[in-house]
Protein backbone atom coordinates (compact mmCIF):
# COMPACT_ATOMS: atom_id res chain seq x y z
CA UNK A 1 0.00 0.00 0.00
CA UNK A 2 1.12 3.79 -0.21
CA UNK A 3 3.39 4.77 2.33
CA UNK A 4 3.45 7.94 4.03
CA UNK A 5 3.95 11.05 1.63
CA UNK A 6 5.13 14.17 1.82
CA UNK A 7 5.08 17.49 -0.25
CA UNK A 8 7.16 19.61 -1.32
CA UNK A 9 10.32 17.04 -1.55
CA UNK A 10 12.15 20.76 -1.88
CA UNK A 11 11.65 23.65 -0.99
CA UNK A 12 13.82 26.49 -1.50
CA UNK A 13 12.56 29.72 0.12
CA UNK A 14 13.60 33.78 1.14
CA UNK A 15 13.77 35.04 4.55
CA UNK A 16 10.98 35.88 5.39
CA UNK A 17 8.32 34.36 3.82
CA UNK A 18 6.34 31.75 4.55
CA UNK A 19 6.12 28.07 3.86
CA UNK A 20 3.64 25.55 3.91
CA UNK A 21 4.90 21.90 4.36
CA UNK A 22 1.98 18.55 4.16
CA UNK A 23 2.00 15.38 5.26
CA UNK A 24 -0.37 12.38 4.10
CA UNK A 25 -0.33 9.47 6.25
CA UNK A 26 -0.84 5.82 5.88
CA UNK A 27 -4.25 5.11 5.52
CA UNK A 28 -6.07 4.32 9.19
CA UNK A 29 -2.97 5.88 10.95
CA UNK A 30 -4.27 7.43 13.87
CA UNK A 31 -0.99 9.37 15.11
CA UNK A 32 0.89 11.77 13.48
CA UNK A 33 4.59 13.21 13.85
CA UNK A 34 6.10 16.31 12.52
CA UNK A 35 10.31 15.86 13.17
CA UNK A 36 13.12 17.90 12.13
CA UNK A 37 16.19 16.63 10.85
CA UNK A 38 19.83 18.90 10.95
CA UNK A 39 22.91 18.39 10.29
CA UNK A 40 23.99 16.90 13.65
CA UNK A 41 20.95 17.23 16.01
CA UNK A 42 18.95 13.82 14.89
CA UNK A 43 15.69 13.79 15.43
CA UNK A 44 14.02 16.97 16.96
CA UNK A 45 10.21 16.17 18.28
CA UNK A 46 7.91 18.87 16.70
CA UNK A 47 4.52 18.00 17.49
CA UNK A 48 2.39 14.93 17.89
CA UNK A 49 -0.94 14.54 16.53
CA UNK A 50 -2.97 11.71 18.53
CA UNK A 51 -6.93 10.36 16.96
CA UNK A 52 -8.93 13.47 17.96
CA UNK A 53 -6.79 14.72 21.17
CA UNK A 54 -5.35 17.60 21.47
CA UNK A 55 -2.03 17.34 19.46
CA UNK A 56 1.32 17.73 22.13
CA UNK A 57 2.88 20.70 20.48
CA UNK A 58 5.70 21.25 23.21
CA UNK A 59 8.55 20.56 20.44
CA UNK A 60 7.83 23.27 18.36
CA UNK A 61 10.66 25.85 18.55
CA UNK A 62 8.67 28.91 18.44
CA UNK A 63 5.66 30.56 17.98
CA UNK A 64 6.83 31.26 13.91
CA UNK A 65 5.46 27.06 13.42
CA UNK A 66 2.31 25.94 13.63
CA UNK A 67 0.57 22.75 12.43
CA UNK A 68 -2.65 21.32 11.87
CA UNK A 69 -4.50 18.21 10.63
CA UNK A 70 -7.59 18.15 9.01
CA UNK A 71 -10.14 15.25 9.29
CA UNK A 72 -8.35 13.50 11.19
CA UNK A 73 -5.93 12.41 8.20
CA UNK A 74 -3.47 15.13 6.02
CA UNK A 75 -1.09 17.41 8.08
CA UNK A 76 -0.06 20.62 7.27
CA UNK A 77 3.14 22.24 8.95
CA UNK A 78 3.28 26.18 8.40
CA UNK A 79 6.32 28.17 9.55
CA UNK A 80 6.14 31.59 9.67
CA UNK A 81 8.58 34.73 8.75
CA UNK A 82 11.53 31.64 8.11
CA UNK A 83 14.75 32.17 9.08
CA UNK A 84 17.69 30.62 8.45
CA UNK A 85 18.35 28.37 11.28
CA UNK A 86 14.96 27.12 10.35
CA UNK A 87 16.98 25.28 6.86
CA UNK A 88 16.61 21.64 8.01
CA UNK A 89 15.19 18.55 6.50
CA UNK A 90 10.99 17.94 7.75
CA UNK A 91 9.80 14.37 8.02
CA UNK A 92 6.46 13.46 8.79
CA UNK A 93 5.63 9.68 10.19
CA UNK A 94 2.98 7.65 11.19
CA UNK A 95 1.81 4.93 12.80
CA UNK A 96 -1.30 2.94 14.09
CA UNK A 97 -1.40 4.59 17.31
CA UNK A 98 -3.13 4.48 20.90
CA UNK A 99 -5.47 1.69 21.50
CA UNK A 100 -3.47 -0.48 19.28
CA UNK A 101 -0.23 -0.85 21.48
CA UNK A 102 2.62 0.60 20.71
CA UNK A 103 3.23 0.40 16.93
CA UNK A 104 6.69 2.15 15.20
CA UNK A 105 6.13 4.94 12.69
CA UNK A 106 6.35 4.87 9.29
CA UNK A 107 8.28 7.66 8.06
CA UNK A 108 7.82 10.20 4.64
CA UNK A 109 10.79 10.96 2.59
CA UNK A 110 11.17 14.36 4.18
CA UNK A 111 10.98 17.84 2.60
CA UNK A 112 14.02 19.82 2.62
CA UNK A 113 13.83 23.22 3.27
CA UNK A 114 16.21 25.62 2.79
CA UNK A 115 15.97 29.81 3.77
CA UNK A 116 18.42 31.67 1.59
CA UNK B 1 9.73 13.56 30.42
CA UNK B 2 11.51 10.22 28.37
CA UNK B 3 14.66 11.16 26.56
CA UNK B 4 17.44 9.48 24.52
CA UNK B 5 21.26 9.14 24.65
CA UNK B 6 23.44 8.16 22.34
CA UNK B 7 26.84 7.41 22.59
CA UNK B 8 29.19 8.87 20.06
CA UNK B 9 28.42 10.75 17.06
CA UNK B 10 30.51 8.65 14.71
CA UNK B 11 31.47 4.57 15.12
CA UNK B 12 33.70 3.60 12.59
CA UNK B 13 34.94 -0.44 12.33
CA UNK B 14 36.31 -3.08 9.76
CA UNK B 15 34.08 -5.38 7.35
CA UNK B 16 33.56 -8.42 9.65
CA UNK B 17 34.24 -6.62 12.82
CA UNK B 18 31.69 -6.05 15.88
CA UNK B 19 29.32 -3.43 15.44
CA UNK B 20 28.31 -1.80 18.88
CA UNK B 21 26.24 0.76 18.98
CA UNK B 22 25.13 2.75 22.19
CA UNK B 23 21.89 3.89 23.69
CA UNK B 24 21.13 4.91 26.86
CA UNK B 25 17.55 5.79 27.95
CA UNK B 26 15.68 7.84 30.89
CA UNK B 27 11.93 6.91 31.69
CA UNK B 28 9.46 6.81 34.24
CA UNK B 29 7.59 4.43 33.30
CA UNK B 30 8.34 1.11 31.51
CA UNK B 31 9.92 2.04 28.14
CA UNK B 32 8.93 0.90 24.64
CA UNK B 33 12.37 0.95 23.03
CA UNK B 34 13.30 0.87 19.18
CA UNK B 35 16.12 1.24 16.58
CA UNK B 36 15.80 2.99 13.31
CA UNK B 37 17.90 2.94 10.23
CA UNK B 38 18.69 5.69 7.88
CA UNK B 39 20.45 4.33 4.33
CA UNK B 40 22.14 7.28 2.45
CA UNK B 41 19.38 8.95 0.34
CA UNK B 42 16.58 6.53 1.98
CA UNK B 43 13.79 7.54 4.72
CA UNK B 44 14.09 5.89 7.74
CA UNK B 45 12.96 2.51 8.78
CA UNK B 46 12.19 0.01 11.55
CA UNK B 47 15.28 -1.75 12.18
CA UNK B 48 14.25 -3.53 15.55
CA UNK B 49 11.38 -2.92 18.24
CA UNK B 50 11.28 -3.99 22.28
CA UNK B 51 7.86 -3.67 23.99
CA UNK B 52 7.27 -6.45 26.32
CA UNK B 53 8.81 -9.97 27.07
CA UNK B 54 12.15 -11.50 25.78
CA UNK B 55 15.03 -8.43 26.86
CA UNK B 56 17.00 -9.26 23.73
CA UNK B 57 15.31 -8.34 20.32
CA UNK B 58 16.21 -9.38 16.86
CA UNK B 59 15.83 -7.03 14.03
CA UNK B 60 16.50 -7.09 10.34
CA UNK B 61 19.80 -7.72 8.58
CA UNK B 62 21.39 -9.63 11.48
CA UNK B 63 21.09 -6.78 14.33
CA UNK B 64 19.73 -7.28 17.99
CA UNK B 65 19.72 -5.34 20.71
CA UNK B 66 19.32 -6.52 24.52
CA UNK B 67 17.18 -3.99 26.65
CA UNK B 68 19.15 -3.69 30.24
CA UNK B 69 16.80 -2.42 32.55
CA UNK B 70 19.43 -1.98 35.15
CA UNK B 71 21.60 -0.24 33.42
CA UNK B 72 18.93 2.00 31.47
CA UNK B 73 20.11 0.73 28.13
CA UNK B 74 19.47 -0.51 24.83
CA UNK B 75 22.81 -1.17 22.95
CA UNK B 76 22.15 -2.22 19.07
CA UNK B 77 25.16 -4.90 17.92
CA UNK B 78 25.96 -7.37 14.91
CA UNK B 79 28.45 -9.33 15.27
CA UNK B 80 30.08 -8.58 11.67
CA UNK B 81 29.81 -5.82 9.84
CA UNK B 82 28.87 -5.46 6.15
CA UNK B 83 30.04 -2.87 3.97
CA UNK B 84 25.79 -2.18 3.61
CA UNK B 85 25.42 -1.25 6.93
CA UNK B 86 27.15 1.69 6.79
CA UNK B 87 23.97 4.08 7.49
CA UNK B 88 22.89 6.44 10.54
CA UNK B 89 21.02 4.71 13.47
CA UNK B 90 18.66 6.29 15.84
CA UNK B 91 17.44 5.10 18.76
CA UNK B 92 14.08 5.98 20.28
CA UNK B 93 11.95 5.67 23.20
CA UNK B 94 8.16 5.81 23.49
CA UNK B 95 6.31 5.69 26.80
CA UNK B 96 2.38 5.10 27.15
CA UNK B 97 1.99 7.69 29.54
CA UNK B 98 2.81 9.91 26.63
CA UNK B 99 0.17 8.94 24.59
CA UNK B 100 3.07 6.63 22.62
CA UNK B 101 4.96 10.09 21.83
CA UNK B 102 8.38 8.80 20.52
CA UNK B 103 11.58 10.59 21.04
CA UNK B 104 14.79 10.16 18.95
CA UNK B 105 18.21 10.24 20.06
CA UNK B 106 20.93 12.35 17.73
CA UNK B 107 21.63 9.38 15.44
CA UNK B 108 25.15 7.39 15.07
CA UNK B 109 26.64 7.35 11.83
CA UNK B 110 28.48 4.12 11.11
CA UNK B 111 31.15 3.67 8.88
CA UNK B 112 32.90 0.37 7.59
CA UNK B 113 36.40 0.38 6.42
CA UNK B 114 36.72 -2.49 3.86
Amino acid sequence: GAGVSQSPSNKVTEKGKDVELRCDPISGHTALYWYRQSLGQGLEFLIYFQGNSAPDKSGLPSDRFSAERTGGSVSTLTIQRTQQEDSAVYLCASSLGQGRGISPLHFGNGTRLTVT
Amino acid sequence: AQSVTQLGSHVSVSEGALVLLRCNYSSSVPPYLFWYVQYPNQGLQLLLKYTTGATLVKGINGFEAEFKKSETSFHLTKPSAHMSDAAEYFCAVSEETGGFKTIFGAGTRLFVKA
